[in-house]
């Protein structure tokens, strides 16, 4: 079975402090996880994903998330919250499920940056 | 290259008419996926489609239906609309490549339709 939880509806930080936004995730394969922002009125676009290479994985705009296969998580973390950051951002867990691409979104996490 | 384009971009129907969403596909991408959006449900998925052929569906009623042109351009279409259809839909698009790892491919997805059903 595959699923996807992410730990915090909302997150608040100040402008210029540490982000991190929490994912844990369930699959019987050995999957593949993203994570996708989406600012308001906006499509979704994609930070950075992991493909069973290197753990840590370096995304666009500063950002950067961790594979933990012990602790089934990917979590997502910027060292300095900049005002636009301030976004919807999805995890995104996917298998070959069946010969093609299963993908499941997280229910999503809004990032708050106050300055 | 030109990005996954949706149109209409803003749709307003009453209920129990029907609806037909256009998606069109980064060239070169034969993955076609669509998204419902909602605040309380969040992202779900409502179907995939690969070279013409539905691929994966998701739990949604048969009132949900898509397709998929030669050229890769998708529509959806949902028939007697319902107060709870309002949302915003996605279409996302994908490159897949032949022997790369099936989980890997990642979407690109276009600005959404936004319907409302009144």
């Amino acid at each position: 079975a595959q699923s996807v939880t992410q730990l915090d509806s909302h997150v608040s930080v100040s402008e210029g402090t540490p982000v991190l936004l929490r994912c844990n995730y369930s699959s019987s394969y050995s999957p593949s996880l993203f994570w996708y922002v989406q600012h308001p009125n906006k499509g979704l676009q994609l930070l950075l994903k992991y493909t069973s290479a290197a753990t840590l994985v370096k995304g666009i705009n500063g950002f950067e998330a961790e594979f933990k296969k012990s602790e089934t998580s990917f979590h997502l973390t910027k060292p300095s919250a900049h005002m636009s950051d301030a976004a919807e951002y999805f995890c995104v867990v996917s298998d070959p499920e069946g010969g093609y691409q299963k993908v499941t979104f997280g229910i999503g996490t809004k990032l708050q940056v106050i300055p | 290259k030109a990005g996954v384009t949706q149109t209409p971009r803003y749709l307003i129907k009453t209920r129990g008419q029907q609806v037909t969403l256009s998606c069109s596909p980064i060239s070169g991408h034969r993955s076609v996926s669509w998204y419902q959006q909602t605040p309380g449900q969040g992202l779900q998925f409502l179907f995939e489609y690969f070279s013409e052929t539905q691929r994966n569906k998701g739990n949604f009623p048969g009132r949900f239906s898509g397709r998929q042109f030669s050229n890769s351009r998708s529509e959806m279409n949902v028939s007697t609309l319902e107060l709870g259809d309002s949302a915003l839909y996605l279409c996302a698009s994908s490159l897949e490549v032949a022997g790369g790892p099936v989980s890997s491919y990642e979407q690109y997805f276009g600005p959404g339709t936004r319907l409302t059903v009144t």
